[in-house]
C-alpha cells in the first residue's frame, strides 16, 4: 500500500542552523501539509501546498518557514534558523484531489531536535 | 478559534474491556469530525470520521458518533485487543482541509 515517508527519523541541529525536513508524498496526490508536535502538546497545523503554491499557513509558519516541491516527489520543510522552540515532532500529509471528506495519509515524522 | 479537547491518557485497560476516549470540540459551524490513531513508529492513520450530526463513523470495532448537542464525539469499542495499544488523536475540520487536532491520548491495553 503506498505511503507517505520522511526522513531523516530524527535531525539534531545547533540553534541558528539551517534545516531541511523532506517528504515523499504518495504518488498521486495533490495536497500536502506539514504538522507538528511539540512533546506533550497538541498537533498543530503548519501550511498547506497545493498546485505549487502555499494555500493556507498557520501563525506558526513566519519568515523561517519555507515549502518547496523541487521535483515531482518530493515536499520539503526549510526552517532558516532554528531555535529551541522548533524542537517537535514534523508531519508530513498529502491527500488526492478527489478524495472522500479530507482524508490525509500522514508520514512517520521526523524528530527535530535543537540544541 | 476552534478547538479540540481528549480525555488525558493514558488509558490502562484488560483485553477485552470497554473503551471510551472522550473528545469534545468548539467550532463555529458545523466541522467534519475524525479520529486518527498513531501505532508506535508509525505516521498518523485516520480510523473514522462523521461529516454531520448523528453520523456514525466506525471501522475496525470503533465507533464514534457527531453529538452536535454536546459537542462531542467520543471513540468507542466493545472489546479490546493488545495491538489496540496506541495513541488515539480526536481531530476536526472546518471550512478549510487544515486539520485540528486534540493532544492526543495513550491507550494500554494488558493481555
Amino acid at each position: 500500500e503506498p505511503e507517505v515517508t520522511q526522513t531523516p527519523s530524527h535531525q539534531v541541529t545547533q540553534m541558528g542552523q539551517e534545516v531541511i525536513l523532506r517528504c515523499v508524498p504518495i504518488s498521486n496526490h495533490l495536497y500536502f501539509y506539514w504538522y507538528r508536535q511539540i512533546l506533550g502538546q497538541k498537533v498543530e497545523f503548519l501550511v498547506s501546498f497545493y498546485n505549487n503554491e502555499i494555500s493556507e499557513k498557520s501563525e506558526i509558519f513566519d519568515d523561517q518557514f519555507s515549502v518547496e516541491r523541487p521535483d515531482g516527489s518530493n515536499f520539503t520543510l526549510k526552517i532558516r534558523s532554528t531555535k529551541l522552540e522548533d524542537s517537535a515532532m514534523y508531519f508530513c500529509a498529502s491527500r488526492p484531489g478527489t478524495s472522500g471528506v479530507y482524508e490525509q495519509y500522514f508520514g512517520p515524522g521526523t524528530r527535530l531536535t535543537v540544541t | 478559534g476552534n478547538s479540540v479537547t481528549q480525555m488525558e491518557g493514558p488509558v490502562t485497560l484488560s483485553e477485552e474491556a470497554f473503551l471510551t476516549i472522550n473528545c469534545t470540540y468548539t467550532a463555529t459551524g458545523y466541522p467534519s469530525l475524525f479520529w486518527y490513531v498513531q501505532y508506535p513508529g508509525e505516521g498518523l492513520q485516520l480510523l473514522l470520521k462523521a461529516t454531520k450530526a448523528d453520523d456514525k463513523g466506525s471501522n475496525k470495532g470503533f465507533e464514534a458518533t457527531y453529538r452536535k448537542e454536546t459537542t462531542s464525539f467520543h471513540l468507542e469499542k466493545g472489546s479490546v485487543q493488545v495491538s489496540d495499544s496506541a495513541v488515539y488523536f480526536c481531530a476536526l475540520s472546518e471550512y478549510t482541509d487544515k486539520l485540528i487536532f486534540g493532544t492526543g491520548t495513550r491507550l494500554q491495553v494488558f493481555p
